[in-house]
C-alpha cells in the first residue's frame, strides 16, 4: 500500500480483555517497530523487527504484551489482560533495509486504545 | 545500541523568532539523523534529514546540522509560525545498530502569537 496501515483505528475494550492491534507496513520495508505513546508523552519504544533476524523485544513493559510478524510483512500486537494503564495510542512504522533521505522510517496514524 | 538525547523537553517561542532543538547521539557509526514533527492527535512526520557526509541541510525554515565530531545535531527553525506548534523528535541511525531508528524523547514547542 501506499503508507503504514493500521487497524483498528480506535478501540475500547474492558479491563482484562485481550486485544490484537494490526500493522501492514509499506511493500518492500523489511524493518517494522511498535511503540506506545501516551497522551502528551514521547515515543516508547516497544519492538523492531528487521527481516528473518531475531526482533528486538527490550522495550515490551510486561509479558502481557507480546507482537508477531508472519511472512515478514504483516504484524499484531497482542496485549492479554489488558489494564486501564495500556490506555494510549499505539503506533506502528516501517522502514526499508537501506533508510536515506526520501526512503526513511514512516508511521501508521496509530491504534488508540482505551481500558475501561 | 545507540542513544539518543534531546533537549530542551520544552520551549516557548515568540512568533517570528527562531528556535532550536539540540540532540546528541552516542554510537559514532550513526550516519542517518532525520528529525519528526508531530501535531496534536496526529502521527510523526519526517520535516527534515541529514546524512553524515554533510553538515548543514537548509529547507525554507527549517535546517538541521550535524557536528560527527562532538555527536550532536540541532534542528533550527526560523520566523516561526504558531502552525510550527507541535512535539518534534530526532532520532539516529546506525549500521553498527542494523540501521534500527533510536528517537529522542521529544520536545514540545510552543509558538505564541
Amino acid at each position: 500500500g501506499a503508507g503504514v496501515s493500521q487497524s483498528p483505528s480506535n478501540k475500547v475494550t474492558e479491563k482484562g480483555k485481550d486485544v490484537e492491534l494490526r500493522c501492514d507496513p509499506i511493500s518492500g520495508h523489511t524493518a517494522l517497530y511498535w511503540y506506545r505513546q501516551s497522551l502528551g508523552q514521547g515515543l516508547e519504544f516497544l519492538i523492531y523487527f528487521q527481516g528473518n533476524s531475531a526482533p528486538d523485544k527490550s522495550g515490551l513493559p510486561s509479558d502481557r504484551f507480546s507482537a508477531e510478524r508472519t511472512g515478514g510483512s504483516v504484524s499484531t500486537l497482542t496485549i492479554q489482560r489488558t489494564q486501564q494503564e495500556d490506555s494510549a495510542v499505539y503506533l506502528c512504522a516501517s522502514s526499508p533495509p537501506q533508510p536515506y533521505s526520501g526512503n526513511t522510517i514512516y508511521f501508521g496514524e496509530g491504534s488508540w486504545l482505551t481500558v475501561v | 545500541g545507540e542513544n539518543v538525547e534531546q533537549h530542551p523537553s520544552t520551549l516557548s517561542v515568540q512568533e517570528g523568532d527562531s528556535a532550536v532543538i539540540k540532540c546528541t547521539y552516542s554510537d559514532s557509526a550513526s550516519n542517518y539523523f532525520p528529525w519528526y514533527k508531530q501535531e496534536l492527535g496526529k502521527r510523526p512526520q519526517l520535516i527534515i534529514d541529514i546524512r553524515s557526509n554533510v553538515g548543514e541541510k537548509k529547507d525554507q525554515r527549517i535546517a538541521v546540522t550535524l557536528n560527527k565530531t562532538a555527536k550532536h545535531f540541532s534542528l533550527h527553525i526560523t520566523e516561526t509560525q504558531p502552525e510550527d506548534s507541535a512535539v518534534y523528535f530526532c532520532a539516529a541511525i546506525g549500521t553498527n545498530t542494523g540501521n534500527q531508528f533510536y528517537f529522542g524523547t521529544g520536545t514540545s514547542l510552543t509558538v505564541i502569537p
